[in-house]
């Protein structure tokens, strides 16, 4: 069975600062890995995904994400952070067994002081 | 393209009060449909999903149902709400067959506030 776990229920940074949010995976199969972003009272919206290309993923507004197969993660970074970065994030895993359903983290509220 | 577009956006009912919620996707045929919950501090909560017309599988027994009429409509009900169903609920499709990565595609969402 598949699992998702985002160390962190609230990360804080500052404007300009480095992002990470942390994402670690439990598949028994190779995966796809995506990172999901909700603002308030919408619904999510695809930031990037990894389906067995490069193991370095670009994705929209800056943010990218590394898939270690080692480390079984798939952390999430932007160098600079923006206020309107300011969002609730979910890294979600794949196997595409059955139905093909997602499997999500509990997300990471991203804060982002000026 | 394909969207998918869900309404009420925002919906205010009292305990016991019947509800439907609608899912629409338009640009793409024979789509698996799902309907997720957040509640607060609680993540993504899969309710249902359905791999086509008719076809309803739920995740959790709960006080919801769904339906899936047509090939491209979701609809969540309830006929006597508890203040227990509150939240944010989310439709979402995915494309079957091939190449397929297991990618949602979400609808904007309807805030459910049961008082």
């Amino acid at each position: 069975a598949q699992s998702v776990t985002q160390l962190g229920s609230h990360v804080s940074v500052s404007e300009g600062a480095l992002v990470l949010l942390r994402c670690n995976y439990s598949s028994s199969v190779p995966p796809y890995l995506f990172w999901y972003v909700q603002y308030p009272n919408q619904g999510l919206q695809l930031l990037l995904k990894y389906t067995s290309a490069a193991t370095l993923v670009k994705g929209i507004n800056g943010f990218e994400a590394e898939f270690k197969k080692s480390e079984t993660s798939f952390h999430l970074t932007k160098p600079s952070a923006h206020m309107s970065d300011a969002a609730e994030y979910f890294c979600a895993v794949s196997e595409l067994s059955g139905y093909s359903t997602l499997t999500f983290g509990k997300g990471t509220m991203l804060l982002v002081s000026p | 393209s394909q969207t998918i577009h869900q309404w009420p956006a925002t919906l205010v009912q009292p305990v016991g009060s019947p509800l439907s919620l609608e899912c629409t996707v338009e640009g793409t045929s024979n789509p698996n449909l799902y309907w997720y919950r957040q509640a607060a501090g609680r993540g993504l909560q899969l309710l249902f999903y359905s791999v086509g017309i008719g076809q309803i599988s739920s995740e959790v027994p709960q006080n919801l149902s769904a339906s899936r009429p047509q090939d491209r409509q979701f609809i969540l009900s309830s006929k006597k709400l508890l203040l227990s169903d509150s939240g944010f609920y989310l439709c979402a499709w995915t494309k079957r067959g091939a190449p397929n990565t297991g990618e949602l595609f979400f609808g904007e969402g309807s805030r459910l506030t049961v008082l």
